[in-house]
């Protein structure tokens, strides 16, 4: 079955360091990618989107991903974060082409906590 | 309005009772999602809706879940005979396509506690 890790739950940072958020999937075939933030108080809301051509993407706010296909990797990272950047991030992936279904799978998210 | 409605936004229920969740998606999109996020484990996929194809319910837990589309718009989940492990917030999303066309617009969610 199709799957997405994000391998930090919890992490903590302090305003102006650099971000780095792991997503792997285990979908062998062509796959569409996905951020999703999620803001206190708000609704999920996408970050950024990974479908074809260029695997660097960039979002919003100065987030950007990377798609490493070779290690079913899509890492979301920012150089500098914000106090604002506080949220929860959900990786999620499905595949580009399917027959039945545009069924998306998330991961099971990482909380950010951004220091002042 | 312009995007996803839930409602009720919370709801409170004892072990064993029925109850249903509605979702009301942005008008025109042909593509509903539920989804349920429980602390700790993410979003959960349950089911997906396309046009007047036939319901994606590989997601759905138990069969004390159900959902339903009326008029490719309005969607409701119902479960069935409450447990306390049913206790989540439930999702609704929609979008123009699938996801491999667009994003999903999410809604505000609907809380659900099971006593």
């Amino acid at each position: 079955a199709q799957s997405v890790s994000q391998h930090n739950h919890h992490v903590i940072l302090s305003e102006a360091a650099s971000l780095e958020l792991g997503c792997n999937y285990s979908y062998g075939g062509t796959v569409n990618l996905f951020w999703y933030v999620q803001y206190p108080g708000q609704h999920l809301q996408l970050l950024l989107k990974y479908f074809s051509g260029d695997p660097l993407v960039k979002g919003i706010k100065g987030f950007e991903a990377e798609f490493i296909k070779s290690k079913f990797s899509f890492n979301l990272r920012k150089p500098s974060v914000q106090w604002s950047d506080t949220a929860e991030y959900f990786c999620a992936v499905t595949p580009a082409y399917s027959s039945n279904t545009g069924k998306l799978i998330f991961g099971q998210g990482t909380t950010l906590q951004v220091k002042p | 309005g312009a995007g996803v409605s839930q409602s009720p936004s919370n709801k409170v229920t004892e072990k064993g009772k029925d109850v249903e969740l509605r979702c009301d998606p942005i008008s025109g999109h042909t593509a509903l999602y539920w989804y349920r996020q429980s602390l700790g484990q993410g979003l959960e996929f349950l089911i997906y809706f396309q046009g007047n194809s036939a319901p994606d319910k590989s997601g759905l837990p138990s069969d004390r879940f159900s959902a339903e589309r009326t008029g490719g718009s309005v969607s409701t989940l119902t479960i069935q005979r409450t447990q306390q492990e049913d206790s989540a917030v439930y999702l609704c999303a929609s979008t123009t396509g699938g996801p491999y066309t667009g994003e999903l617009f999410f809604g505000e969610g609907s809380r659900l506690t099971v006593l």
